[in-house]
């Protein structure tokens, strides 16, 4: 199957860490992905991980990756108010095509 | 300009009616894609064209036809739609490099459909 499944809400107090987790069926997805939709706009790619890494560090952000368990994380430390949007997952699922989740709406309050 | 335009942004159309969704993309990429974005839904991938071929069809139904008359230009044809089909549409582009391998996709801000 091509199931990708992450949680629906998310809601983080400012200054917090967020943690967005998300699995995925396809054991050969060689790439996968996070992608961010802020209100009114397309998604946006953050960041992405190579399957055959476990973890990937950029400034606030840093993606897990369990290939054994299929799950696969976002942290985003010191979480700010621009940071509320949806967070998509995505796994590359062959022939140049992605499978995406549903999306977290991830919720910032002060 | 932004790297992926459509327009437009808002349509509100009856079932009876004909429109077409527009995309330009000015990224010099040889891939564009059409996915459906409903509410709490995973994106559904409708439709995908390569060098202007269309290489995926997702058993999408025919009151939707795409053309893609060059690499930058990608269009949706809507006619007969039904109520349900009322979602935000966005197109994306990518540059195919011969194997696959890092499927980096960018993404239009979207046409929202509403079918009345």
């Amino acid at each position: 199957g091509e199931d990708v499944e992450q949680s629906l809400f998310l809601s983080v107090r400012e200054g917090d860490s967020s943690v967005i987790n998300c699995t995925y069926t396809d054991s050969s997805s060689t790439y996968l992905y996070w992608y961010k939709q802020e209100p009114g706009a397309g998604l946006q790619l953050l960041t992405y991980i190579f399957s055959n890494m476990d973890m990937k560090q950029d400034q606030r952000l840093t993606v897990l990756l369990n290939k054994k368990d299929k799950h696969l994380s976002l942290r985003i430390a010191d979480t700010q108010t621009g940071d509320s949007a949806i967070y998509f997952c995505a796994e590359s699922i062959g022939d140049y095509k992605l499978s995406f989740g549903a999306g977290t709406t991830v919720t910032v309050r002060a | 300009e932004t790297g992926v335009t459509q327009t437009p942004r808002h349509l509100v159309m009856g079932m009876t009616n004909k429109k077409s969704l527009k995309c330009e993309q000015h990224l010099g990429h040889n891939a564009m894609y059409w996915y459906k974005q409903s509410a709490k839904k995973p994106l559904e991938l409708m439709f995908v064209y390569n060098f202007k071929e269309q290489t995926e069809n997702n058993s999408v139904p025919s009151r939707f036809s795409p053309e893609c008359p060059n690499s930058s230009h990608l269009f949706l044809h809507l006619h007969t739609l039904q109520p349900e089909d009322s979602a935000l549409y966005l197109c994306a582009s990518s540059q195919r490099e011969g194997a696959a391998t890092n499927e980096k996709l960018f993404f239009g801000s979207g046409t929202q459909l509403s079918v009345l």
